[in-house]
């Protein structure tokens, strides 16, 4: 079935590092959506992109919709502690916007 | 005032018991999903409810079934649990239609069948 192949798989960084981490599909995707679910709770939407080439920022976080249509980037600036998490991609299938379809997720340990 | 809330967190459980974890959103959504968390933490969706209605349906055992009130609830009741049913259960909501309609979880429902 549908697969988003997200890397790296995980990453264990300092404070104040920036951070980057994309995600692929061999499908196109016509919206890219990155989620974080911290320890214990449900992933929560961070960022929607809905344009090829369209860059959005949502505070030290910037994502990217690729060119391709069949990728999508996402950084983090600065990182903090709290950024801690595993961070997802997720994409609708064309034709059923219901029905979103999850990467296999980015695990970020953040160190003091 | 939590938006989509679902219980229990946590179940503990052996194996043949039948259980069910009920889920309600006060969002005002007409979607609603059941999505499940494995051990390796990917996500994969089970269900699809709008306006109480079932929209999707992917491979999932018949021992597992959805039930939709009315829009603002959706629960799961499994039947016969398997060691194979631990997971994380995740409830959700959205606006029906619209590109990449943003979904809303809930905090999860921690099942360990032993």
């Amino acid at each position: 079935g549908q697969q988003l192949n997200q890397s790296p798989q995980s990453m264990f960084i300092q404070e104040g590092e920036d951070v980057s981490m994309n995600c692929t599909s061999s499908s196109i995707f016509n919206t890219w959506l990155w989620y974080k679910q911290d320890p214990g709770e449900g992933p929560v939407l961070l960022i929607a992109l809905y344009k090829a080439g369209e860059l959005t920022s949502n505070g030290r976080l910037t994502a990217q919709f690729g060119i391709t249509r069949k990728d999508s980037f996402l950084n983090i600036s600065a990182s903090i502690p709290s950024d801690v998490g595993i961070y997802f991609c997720a994409g609708p299938l064309t034709g059923t916007a219901s029905k979103l379809t999850f990467g296999t997720g980015t695990r970020l340990q953040v160190t003091l | 005032d939590t938006a989509v809330s679902q219980t229990p967190k946590y179940l503990v459980t052996q194996m043949g018991n039948d259980k069910s974890i009920k889920c309600e959103q006060n969002l005002g959504h007409d979607t609603m999903y059941w999505y499940k968390q494995d051990s390796k933490k990917f996500l994969k969706i089970m269900f699809s409810y709008n306006n109480k209605e079932l929209i999707i349906n992917e491979t999932v055992p018949n021992r597992f079934s959805p039930k939709s009130p009315d829009k603002a609830h959706l629960n799961l009741h499994i039947n016969s649990l398997e060691l194979g049913d631990s997971a994380v259960y995740f409830c959700a909501s959205s606006v029906q239609g619209g590109p990449g309609n943003t979904i809303y979880f809930g905090e999860g429902s921690w099942l360990t069948v032993v």
